[in-house]
């Protein structure tokens, strides 16, 4: 069966310092992966969505970036952290219109 | 541009009761997807019913179903025999080009 990976759970960061974060999923191949942020008490704004390996779309200008290194492998990433990017940050996957799976999510201070 | 429209932002019931959660939406496209998901306060984000827009039949998951209304543009979601366990954030959301739209959400309280 297909697993969704992610993590850390949480995370406070200062502002200014970079961030990481890993999501990885099992069990099935050529997966489109997304990175979604929700603030608190409302709704998912996409961040970046990939159909491949090294292929990244980005829906909204930001201070975050988004890799593909590996199929099954998607990483959401900044070089420096600002308070606004503060958030829960949630990875997902989809195998055409089947529905999406999501992670557990990361709930990201930045302080 | 598709849009998602959830005009309930907070619903309360009694336990057992059952409530529906009204979704609309807007595209010119024939063919998409429609979703439900539910989030409890533990923010992990779970597919609670799906429909493919071109099946008439409204899609069922045990006390949960849908009254879609293609013209209508209306995809609601009916709760039967509510649990304390459904008191969650709903989303609705379209699926087009690879990407999910989604509603703003509807908190959900099941009171006992």
């Amino acid at each position: 069966s297909q697993t969704i990976h992610q993590w850390p759970a949480t995370l406070v960061q200062p502002v200014g310092s970079p961030l990481s974060l890993e999501c990885t999923v099992e069990g099935t191949s050529n997966p489109n992966l997304y990175w979604y942020r929700q603030a608190a008490g409302r709704g998912l704004q996409l961040l970046f969505y990939s159909v491949g390996i090294g292929q990244i779309s980005s829906e909204v200008p930001q201070n975050l970036s988004a890799s593909r290194p590996q199929d099954r492998q998607f990483i959401l990433s900044s070089k420096k952290l600002l308070l606004s990017d503060s958030g829960f940050y949630l990875c997902a996957w989809s195998a055409a219109n089947y529905g999406y799976t999501f992670g557990s999510g990361t709930r990201l201070t930045v302080v | 541009a598709q849009t998602v429209t959830q005009s309930q932002p907070e619903m309360s019931v009694q336990e057992a009761e059952t409530v529906t959660l009204s979704c609309t939406y807007d595209t010119s496209e024939n063919n998409y997807y429609l979703f439900w998901y539910k989030q409890p306060p533990s923010r992990q984000m779970i597919l609670v019913i799906r429909q493919e827009a071109y099946k008439q039949q409204n899609a069922t998951e045990n006390r949960f179903s849908v009254n879609f209304q293609k013209a209508a543009k209306s995809f609601s979601l009916k709760i039967s025999d509510s649990q304390l366990g459904d008191t969650a954030m709903y989303f609705c959301a379209f699926y087009s080009n690879y990407q999910l739209i989604w509603g703003a959400g509807t908190k959900l309280i099941i009171k006992p």
